[in-house]
């Protein structure tokens, strides 16, 4: 099965500094997606884009964010000014199409630390 | 609760057994699906069930989805050691141009030898 490829497995950073978590979505899809995980807690839904424009954030994709996708097959996510909160694991997934009705494919993730 | 609230939090079963888990969500959905996470891993899908079906099977895995009552479980038969894992449900609405799913808390099942 094709998959979703996330570099790096593991991250970490100074507080204050920025990151980039980089993923490879599946190549023929066209929704990529952004989803974190705070040790112990719910997977949050972060962002999704489509189109080269985001299509849904939520309230904690603050201006600290930021998505890019900036060649036909890297999907990234920046993070400007990281924060000791912002420590997590960040899932990146795709799909197909947008319409509600399929799986999405997520990748392994991208275990942050802030120190 | 909140959206996607999975019951119980915490399952521990001996291998052969069967382990239920059931979530409850408050909004209207298109579908819902389940994923199981290794501990430390990725998401890996394990089913979907769409908001006009009610039951749904996949090798050992059966869900039902009650949108009445705004439940769906998840079962899962003779359970294996390597079916230990925490598993979630996840809401699907389509919101805007792309779909966003809302997990819930999820539950740990231990399967013991």
């Amino acid at each position: 099965e094709p998959e979703v490829t996330q570099t790096p497995s593991h991250q970490v950073t100074q507080m204050g500094q920025e990151v980039i978590l980089r993923c490879v979505p599946i190549s023929n899809h066209l929704y990529f997606y952004w989803y974190r995980q705070i040790l112990g807690q719910k997977v949050e839904f972060l962002v999704s884009f489509y189109n080269n424009e985001i299509s849904e954030k939520s309230e904690i994709f603050d201006d600290q964010f930021s998505v890019e996708r900036p060649d036909g097959s890297n999907f990234t996510l920046k993070i400007r000014s990281t924060k000791l909160e912002d420590s997590a694991m960040y899932f990146c997934a795709s799909t197909l199409s947008g319409t509600g009705g399929e799986k999405l494919f997520f990748g392994s993730g991208t275990q942050l630390s802030v120190l | 609760s909140q959206q996607g609230e999975e019951d119980p939090q915490a399952l521990s079963i001996q291998e052969g057994e069967n382990a239920t888990m059931n979530c409850s969500y408050k909004t209207s959905i298109n579908n819902l699906q389940w994923y199981r996470q290794n501990s430390g891993r990725g998401l890996v899908h394990l089913i979907l069930i769409r908001s006009n079906e009610r039951e749904k099977h996949s090798g050992r895995l059966r869900v039902t989805l009650d949108t009445s009552k705004k439940s769906s479980s998840l079962l899962i038969t003779a359970s294996r050691a390597a079916d230990t894992a925490s598993y979630f449900c996840a809401t699907a609405t389509h919101t805007g141009t792309a779909s966003k799913l809302t997990f819930g808390t999820g539950t740990r099942l231990q399967v013991t030898l």
